[in-house]
């Protein structure tokens, strides 16, 4: 069974850092691109970042380029989201996600863990 | 960038069916789309992949009732036998160098 467990969500203030962990099992991590998705209180999804199987490709929304690192450990089936220079809109919570083939479509995702930024 | 433009809400009574509608925009109408389903509280769900042809491959334990269909940029999820348990929000979504989804139907079972 696909699970896709985060950590790392909570309370941070302005300006602060704060890292998402995504621990993977159920399937070979390696062969798989994942994403961060996020959804702000009351709204829609809203993809964050991407990276593929080997690293080899990242990409960022506009809204949090240059301020959020996504990164992988293969060896250890674990995804992660370094967040610095947080913000009041950053607030949100923060979903793992696995793309379903090389087409880059979502087939599982995690439970979410919430980030709240707030001083 | 293409962009997913679905209704903000509908509504339909238990027992019927509903047809949501997500809609590519201009020079996107053969993308692939996916629909996923989130239940009040809970995280997203994938329901399907839905091909520009119609064609379509559901999530694992996805119901039955679930089915997808398209017809130009249009692309449907028809919900049959509508149970109180799918009163969800449900989005559509596509990818093209990263995902893309839509602003998300509120379902409301009567």
């Amino acid at each position: 069974e696909v699970q896709l467990v985060e950590s790392g969500g909570g309370l941070v203030k302005p300006g602060g850092s704060l890292r998402l962990s995504c621990a993977a099992s159920g399937f070979t991590f390696s062969s798989y691109s994942m994403n961060w998705v996020r959804q702000a209180p009351g709204k829609g999804l809203e993809w964050v970042s991407s990276i593929s199987s080997s690293s080899s490709y990242i990409y960022y929304a506009d809204s949090v380029k240059g301020r959020f690192t996504i990164s992988r450990d293969n060896a250890k089936n674990s995804l992660y989201l370094q967040m610095n220079s947080l913000r009041a809109e950053d607030t949100a919570v923060y979903y793992c996600a696995r793309d379903r083939d090389s087409y880059g479509l979502i087939d599982y995702w995690g439970q979410g863990t919430l980030v709240t930024v707030s001083s | 960038q293409p962009v997913l433009t679905q209704s903000s809400s509908a509504s339909a009574s238990l027992g019927s069916s509903v047809k949501l509608t997500c809609t590519l925009s201009s020079g996107h109408s053969s993308y692939i789309i996916a629909w996923h389903q989130q239940q009040p509280g809970k995280a997203p769900r994938y329901l399907m992949k839905l091909e520009g042809s119609g064609s379509y491959n559901k999530g694992s334990g996805v119901p039955d009732r679930f089915s997808g269909s398209s017809s130009g940029a249009d692309r449907y999820l028809t919900i049959s036998n509508l149970q109180s348990e799918d009163e969800a929000d449900y989005y559509c979504e596509t990818w093209d160098s990263n995902s893309v989804f839509g602003g998300g139907t509120k379902l409301t079972v009567l």
